[in-house]
């Protein structure tokens, strides 16, 4: 399976700055995934992201807020702007793998940001 | 829309007892379903998974089947390690155009020595 680089691991920021996270895959992949895992709770899609189209947002997420970039088929970034602390969470990229009718998810180890 | 609906936890047991934690799903088509581990401090990790009815997913001594008629996915173990303590994810694919995962309220899972 697919192996995901996701960094930084951890970050605590300042209120109103803004954390880019990076994705890097060790192969192509088509659908590339951003998910927030607030503490506590379970994981909620952010947004799609497909190389060579604007990312697909969830209802509650916009472009703005969370701005995300695809430029190949190996990487991605998803930026969390103007933060504050209710924007403490982990982070998480997944990638769709599939072969055939076979097909799973991968994710990155995450990113645990503190906005203080 | 999709969901899907996990045992509420936590669940607290003794090494070597036996593990059953509950999940079902709503889904308008054929659904492929998994079950995610999430260590203290680490990422997710795919446990197992099923992609059509009357298949069982296994790993690591852990075991689902995929249930149609009573859209179920209920994850078992015979017996639980103190290593197994963390938390479970019951996760379902739609294979139509969503194609993103759509989690359970996830489990968490303490095995007492």
């Amino acid at each position: 399976s697919a192996v995901i680089s996701q960094k930084p691991s951890r970050d605590i920021c300042q209120r109103g700055t803004s954390l880019t996270i990076q994705c890097q895959v060790d192969s192509q992949v088509t659908m590339m995934f951003w998910y927030r895992q607030q503490p506590g709770q379970s994981l909620t899609l952010i947004a799609t992201a497909n190389q060579g189209s604007e990312a697909t947002y969830e209802s509650g997420f916009v472009i703005d807020k969370f701005p995300i970039s695809r430029p190949n088929l190996t990487f991605s970034t998803l930026t969390v702007s103007n933060m504050s602390p209710e924007d403490s969470s982990i982070y998480l990229c997944s990638v769709e793998e599939r072969a055939g009718e076979n097909y799973g998810y991968t994710f990155g180890s995450g990113t645990r940001l503190t906005v203080v | 829309g999709d969901s899907v609906t996990q045992m509420e936890g936590p669940v607290t047991l003794s090494e070597e007892a036996c593990l059953t934690i509950n999940c079902t799903y709503t889904a308008t088509g054929y659904p492929s379903l998994f079950w995610y581990v999430q260590y203290p401090g680490e990422g997710l990790q795919l446990l197992l998974k099923a992609t059509k009815a009357d298949d069982k997913g296994s790993n690591k001594g852990f075991e689902a089947t995929y249930r149609k008629e009573t859209t179920s996915f209920h994850l078992e173990k015979g017996s639980v390690q103190v290593s197994d303590s963390a938390v479970y994810f019951c996760a379902l694919s739609d294979r139509g155009s969503a194609r993103q995962l759509t989690f359970g309220s996830g489990t968490q899972l303490t095995v007492l020595p």
